[in-house]
């Protein structure tokens, strides 16, 4: 079936550090979410992304959406405590269903 | 952010109870979900919604239910709970692709 991975599972990085997640997907998507889940508490909506090649950014962070439609990226500069959290991403598929994937946890040691 | 709301938050229950989730929205959304999560892990669709009268089951086998009689409400259903459902719910809600979290239930069955 269609499924959506992230890697790393989990990431440990120094305050200060950069971190990048990515999320790729066995299908082509139509558009892919990031969602921030903070310990304790629920997914929050970051952004979306819906063409080829497509780069947002939001402060220090970098969201990307491959050229083909099968993979995206998470990168965030400079990590603060703040950052601490699961990040996921939900992938739309040809059948019109948000497959979300099992997250990345990121750990950020002060 | 979408208005969702989600009672009880938090909830412990002896097994073999018929439980009802309450979800609400106030924003009109067509498009509603329910997840099951374990702290720290990734989210299991158990069943969703696309408008009144139209609800679907995910793809986490799940021995609870759902209705959609009005746009706003969303009620998830365990007829007889066990230890298995322990977990945190998430219900969400969307106008789109995007989804909107609610702050979730965490049931625990002794």
């Amino acid at each position: 079936g269609q499924q959506v991975m992230q890697i790393p599972q989990y990431q440990h990085v120094q305050e200060g550090e950069d971190f990048t997640t990515y999320c790729n997907s066995s299908t082509t998507l139509s558009n892919i979410q990031w969602y921030k889940q903070r310990p304790g508490g629920h997914p929050v909506f970051l952004i979306q992304l819906v063409k080829s090649g497509e780069v947002k950014k939001q402060k220090r962070l970098t969201f990307q959406f491959g050229e083909a439609k099968k993979n995206s990226s998470l990168h965030i500069t400079a990590t603060q405590t703040t950052d601490v959290g699961t990040y996921f991403c939900a992938g739309k598929t040809s059948y019109d269903k948000v497959i979300f994937g099992p997250g990345t946890s990121l750990s950020v040691i002060p | 952010e979408a208005d969702i709301y989600q009672t009880p938050r938090y909830l412990v229950i002896g097994t073999g109870k018929k439980i009802t989730l309450e979800c609400s929205q106030t924003m009109g959304h067509d498009k509603m979900y329910w997840y099951q999560q374990d702290p720290g892990m990734e989210l299991h669709l158990i069943h969703y919604s696309y408008g009144v009268n139209s609800t679907e089951k995910g793809d986490l086998s799940s021995e609870s239910t759902v209705s959609r009689i009005r746009t706003e409400h969303f009620p998830l259903t365990l007829e007889s709970a066990r230890p298995s459902h322990t977990s945190q719910y998430l219900c969400a809600t969307s106008p789109g692709d995007e989804q909107f979290f609610g702050p979730g239930t965490r049931l625990t069955v002794l």
